[in-house]
């Protein structure tokens, strides 16, 4: 069964570091996501992605953060200057088109010591 | 989207049937009734969705009543791996946000 992959598992980098997260969708699926939850909080939607731009975001998406799918098969998420409250597990989703259901990946444990 | 409620926990015994119940009272005629598990810290795992009509597949069951402003979800024989948080999302799709907004859920634990 098509799953959604993520990498890497965790993630521990420093404050004002630049990180990558990775992430491959289910190969047919047009939409793509990211969420984040903090320990012990909810899973919070972050952006979505359609046809190589930018969807919908959250507050919390801010210039900081951005999406790239930068080949037929990858989809990333870029911090740019990694802050401690942004320690948390990222996760992929993606779905077939906008209104199917969304299939998560694993998630990256992202610790910003 | 509407906002749902459910109970913060419940338990159920391995092998018995676990109904999972949650209200969404405000919901829309648009908004479909979505549900998602999280067993531990693993990504939300996506169960279920229905509109008005009861729905099933291999992993479980989806009862909406017929005014719409609850439903349950059932699992008919419930193992050890089904210990997880359930999430009852309520969303609007053709057109609405494509965003899932989880609430804190409700931890299922089932016990031997």
């Amino acid at each position: 069964e098509p799953e959604v992959t993520q990498t890497p598992s965790h993630q521990v980098t420093q404050m004002g570091q630049e990180v990558i997260l990775r992430c491959v969708p289910i190969s047919n699926h047009l939409y793509f996501y990211w969420y984040r939850q903090i320990l012990g909080q909810k899973v919070e939607f972050l952006v979505s992605f359609y046809n190589n731009e930018i969807s919908e975001k959250s507050e919390i998406f801010d210039d900081q953060f951005s999406v790239e799918r930068p080949d037929g098969s990858n989809f990333t998420l870029k911090i740019r200057s990694t802050k401690l409250e942004d320690s948390a597990m990222y996760f992929c989703a993606s779905s077939l088109d906008r209104d199917y259901e969304q299939y998560f990946g694993p998630g990256t444990r992202l610790t910003v010591t | 989207d509407a906002k749902t409620t459910q109970p913060t926990s419940m338990d159920c015994a391995e092998g018995r049937a676990a109904n999972l119940p949650c209200n969404h009272s405000t919901i829309s005629g648009n908004e479909y009734v979505y549900w998602y598990r999280q067993i531990h810290s693993q990504g939300p795992q996506y169960i279920i969705h229905g509109l008005k009509n009861n729905e099933t597949n291999e992993m479980a069951s989806l009862i909406i009543t017929e005014d719409r402003k609850s439903s349950t979800l059932i699992l008919p024989h419930a193992t050890l791996r089904d210990t997880a948080v359930y999430y009852c999302i309520v969303r609007v799709t053709q057109g609405g946000s494509e965003k899932l907004v989880f609430g804190k859920g409700m931890k299922l634990t089932v016990n031997p």
